[in-house]
Formats: C-alpha cells, structure tokens, sequence
C-alpha cells in the first residue's frame, strides 16, 4: 500500500524567509509519480509539479524548488524569498503507474508567511 | 484548454435532507473524474472515482452515492445527509495514463457543504 507523509503540520515564517516543506512516501513499486498541490483560502487544489520515479533531476521554477531522492523516499518543497501570496495548505501525493491508479494524499501542510 | 466546474458553490442543508452536488469538464472526452471531500483542518479522502459512463468505485462505506450519467458529469448525491457529512467537496478529472506522467489530476473549485 502507498502512504505520503508531511510530518509537518504548520509553519509560519516572514516574509523573504526561505521555507521547506517535507514529504516522505512509501511504496511498492518501482513506477511511480509524485506531486505538489497548493491550497490557496480559496480552496481549489492549483496542480504545482509532477515528478516520476525514473526522474531525479531536481528542479527549479522561479522561487520553487523541488528535491527528490529516492534514498531517502523523499521529495521535498523549497519556496526562496517567501511572500504573502504563499501562504496556502501544500499537499504532497503519490500515484503508483498502471489504469486506474488513484492518487495518495498527505495530510497536508499549512504555510503562512507573515509581512 | 480544459476546465472544470462545480455547483454549486456553498450549500447548507439541514440533517436528513437530501443531496446533489454536480460536477461537469469541458474541453476533454472520457476523463477519469473523482470525488473528495475535505474535512474541516483535515486531509482529501478519496470517496469515489470513474473511468466511464456509469462505471463507479466507492473507495470508504458511507451514506453517499456517485453517478455519471454521461461523459464528462459526475455527481454526488446523498438521500439523507448526516451531520458528519459536512466539509469541503472537490471534484477532480485525469487524461487517460501517459507514460512519465501517470495520471495528473486536476481540481474543480469545490463545494462547501454544511450540514445543520
């Protein structure tokens, strides 16, 4: 079975601080797919990024950053310099590969960055 | 481009009452379409998903049904709603399975129900 872990619950930093939010997954399979979602206040589930489990390459868009290791079944979130419009629930999720796999959700991470 | 609407946008509905709750995509043909609810401070639960027209898994027991009556339209539906029912409703819709993307879910805007 696929189980995602935020061990963190809430962070609250100032603005321009840098933050990281952690997710450690677990799972039998060697094809698999991670994701970071945000939750603004609004609600609606804003799709970040998508890694597979063959893809260790880190990436960086702007102020994110994601970093997977597969030693570690991690794959953790980085936002540099954070501001206001950050503050949002991040969710982490894992999907195993074949039809009609279903996402796995952490219990997500309530970020709130302060002026 | 797809998009993805739900309605409505908050409801309150009294205990035993019935409920719909409706979910549509445009832009795309025989999604996968899923249902969540979010409980208050809590985690998404997976309650039931569809790969087709009239083809439903239930993923938790609970007193609340799906269906899809055609392609792109999925609803959630309750005869008698229960206190516990309330919470945050999300309705979801993936692309058939991609190779190096698995199956990318994208979420409409939700719906707040609470149950009174």
């Amino acid at each position: 079975a696929q189980k995602v872990t935020q061990a963190q619950t809430e962070i609250s930093v100032v603005e321009k601080e840098d933050v990281t939010l952690d997710c450690v997954y677990e799972t039998r399979d060697t094809t698999y797919y991670l994701f970071w979602y945000k939750q603004p206040p609004s609600g609606e589930l804003v799709f970040l990024i998508r890694r597979n489990s063959f893809d260790e390459q880190n990436e960086i868009s702007g102020r994110y950053s994601w970093n997977f290791q597969k030693s570690t079944s991690s794959f953790n979130f980085t936002i540099t310099a954070s501001q206001v419009v950050d503050s949002a629930v991040y969710f982490c999720a894992l999907s195993e590969a074949g039809a009609n796999s279903k996402l796995t959700f952490g219990k997500g991470i309530t970020l709130s960055v302060r002026p | 481009s797809q998009t993805i609407h739900q309605w409505p946008a908050t409801l309150v509905q009294p205990v035993g009452s019935p409920l719909s709750l409706e979910c549509t995509v445009e832009g795309t043909s025989n999604p996968n379409l899923y249902w969540y609810r979010q409980a208050a401070g809590r985690g998404l639960q997976l309650l039931f998903y569809s790969v087709g027209i009239g083809q439903i898994s239930s993923e938790v027991p609970q007193n609340l049904s799906a269906s899809r009556p055609q392609d792109r339209q999925f609803i959630l539906s309750s005869k008698k709603l229960l206190l516990s029912d309330s919470g945050f409703y999300l309705c979801a819709w993936s692309g058939n399975y991609v190779a190096g993307r698995g199956y990318e879910q994208y979420f409409g805007p939700g719906t707040r129900l609470t149950v009174t």
